[in-house]
């Protein structure tokens, strides 16, 4: 596609609830980046893959976070049991490899609120 | 552990003026360092990305320095627009992969 899509846009979870964030990169695109983006802060590292393969999940705050690519290209974040801690804006970015000194590009992101 | 932070964390200047907002990170060991730009309710929009080997980079009226000894970077924003008016912030990279951000600059344009 032309650029990275994030969906949904908007997401309204219920305190406890499982939610699901998915990201389609840029076609081609190797590396795959999710953040985690609070009010009025930067963009935090959650997790990183390369193709299906998750090489650093060091950022995910806890284990009611899971990220997977199955297939090296589409991605998915779950929350279980989301909490208004979780109550942020989530960002996807591609790049084409690690390394090769490009910038990433990100998408719109999805923000998710917890009530 | 790397840190950056943004000063000032918001700035309002009139329209026409040539500004600059200021980026430090604490390890001077950095692979690349970039700036983007955030537009309420949009993504990030990368601006610059500046090698560590490199000075600066030039794209329109932005010019990005930066200055690894000293732990700065700088955005330089020529002849500000209100179309201009956004959120900055800028990221470094130390590990080929992992962006750590500061906290942005809110910018506003005043017509």
């Amino acid at each position: 596609g032309a650029g990275v899509s994030q969906s949904p846009r908007y997401k309204v979870a219920k305190r406890g609830q499982d939610v699901a964030l998915r990201c389609d990169p840029i076609s081609g695109h190797v590396s795959l980046f999710w953040y985690q983006q609070a009010l009025g802060q930067g963009p935090e590292f959650l997790t990183y893959f390369q193709n299906e393969a998750q090489l650093d999940k060091s950022g995910l705050p806890s284990d009611r976070f899971f990220a997977e690519r199955p297939e090296g290209s589409v991605s998915t974040l779950k929350i279980q049991r989301t909490q208004q801690e979780d109550s942020a804006v989530y960002l996807c970015a591609s790049n084409t490899m690690i390394g090769d000194g490009t910038e990433a590009f990100f998408g719109q992101g999805t923000r998710l609120t917890v009530v | 552990k790397q840190e950056v932070t943004q000063i000032p964390a918001a700035l309002s200047v009139p329209e026409g003026e040539n500004l600059v907002l200021n980026c430090s990170f604490t390890d001077s060991a950095i692979y690349n360092l970039q700036w983007f730009r955030q537009d309420p309710g949009k993504g990030l929009t990368s601006l610059l990305l500046i090698q560590s080997s490199q000075r600066e980079q030039t794209s329109g009226r932005l010019n990005a320095s930066l200055d690894k000894s000293s732990g700065r970077s700088t955005l330089y924003i020529a002849a500000s627009q209100p179309g201009d008016s956004a959120t900055y912030l800028c990221a470094s990279s130390d590990s080929n992969y992992q962006l750590i951000w500061g906290a942005g600059t809110k910018l506003i344009i005043k017509p």
